[in-house]
């Protein structure tokens, strides 16, 4: 069954401090990875798009990793700042057109 | 370039009613996406459309329908609301699909709740 894990469920930590958000996945046939940033009341916003011959991308303080073989992607945000409060959405593709949705890791940053 | 949008943004409906929300996409987009956000489930894919026709479709009942007009303007349709159908309804368009490395543009979303 086409799954998608993300971890943790929320996440608390303070402003200036890195953190790595955790995706795994059993999609397959693999088609590519996306994390996306959703503040509270608004649509998702894409931060990376991954295939599979991609193994890191980043966008300013995000870097996405993925692990192909093990099926697994991080998240990864440096010097966190307040407007990184959000939740972050793990999507992957597979090459059917499927996409399954992660249910999000909650992510709070404080003062 | 204006950005996604949906309206209503709100909406309150009574069960057994059936509701329509509406969603234009970025100018120039062809494929429209739509989705359905709840705490309980995440985002889940409804349907996408790619110039009037439905091309690819998620594990939803047909009281979910859609249709996209020439101009790729979209509608979501839920007939006999139930209680369950509360949520976030979010729209997304792209140029080309929704599929591989197709970049996709959210809607701010049509919070619909069903008493």
């Amino acid at each position: 069954k086409n799954q998608v894990e993300q971890s943790p469920q929320s996440l608390i930590i303070l402003e200036g401090k890195n953190c790595t958000l955790q995706c795994n996945y059993t999609v397959s046939p693999f088609s590519n990875l996306r994390w996306y940033k959703q503040d509270t009341g608004r649509g998702p916003v894409s931060l990376t798009i991954m295939t599979f011959s991609e193994n890191t991308k980043s966008n300013g303080r995000y870097t996405a990793t993925l692990d192909a073989d093990t099926k697994q992607s991080s998240l990864h945000i440096t010097a966190s700042q307040l407007s990184d409060s959000a939740s972050y959405i793990c999507v992957v593709s597979a090459q059917d057109d499927k996409i399954i949705f992660g249910k999000g890791t909650r992510l709070h940053i404080l003062p | 370039k204006a950005g996604v949008t949906q309206t209503p943004r709100y909406l309150i409906k009574t069960r057994g009613q059936q509701v329509t929300l509406s969603c234009s996409p970025i100018s120039g987009h062809r494929s429209v996406s739509w989705y359905q956000q709840t705490p309980g489930q995440g985002l889940q894919f409804l349907f996408e459309y790619f110039s009037e026709t439905q091309r690819n479709k998620g594990n939803f009942p047909g009281r979910f329908s859609g249709r996209q007009f020439s101009n790729s303007r979209s509608e979501m349709n839920v007939s006999t609301l139930e209680l369950g159908d509360s949520a976030l309804y979010l729209c997304a368009s792209s140029l080309v699909g929704s599929i591989p490395t197709y970049e996709q543009y959210f809607g701010p979303g049509t919070r619909l709740t069903v008493t």
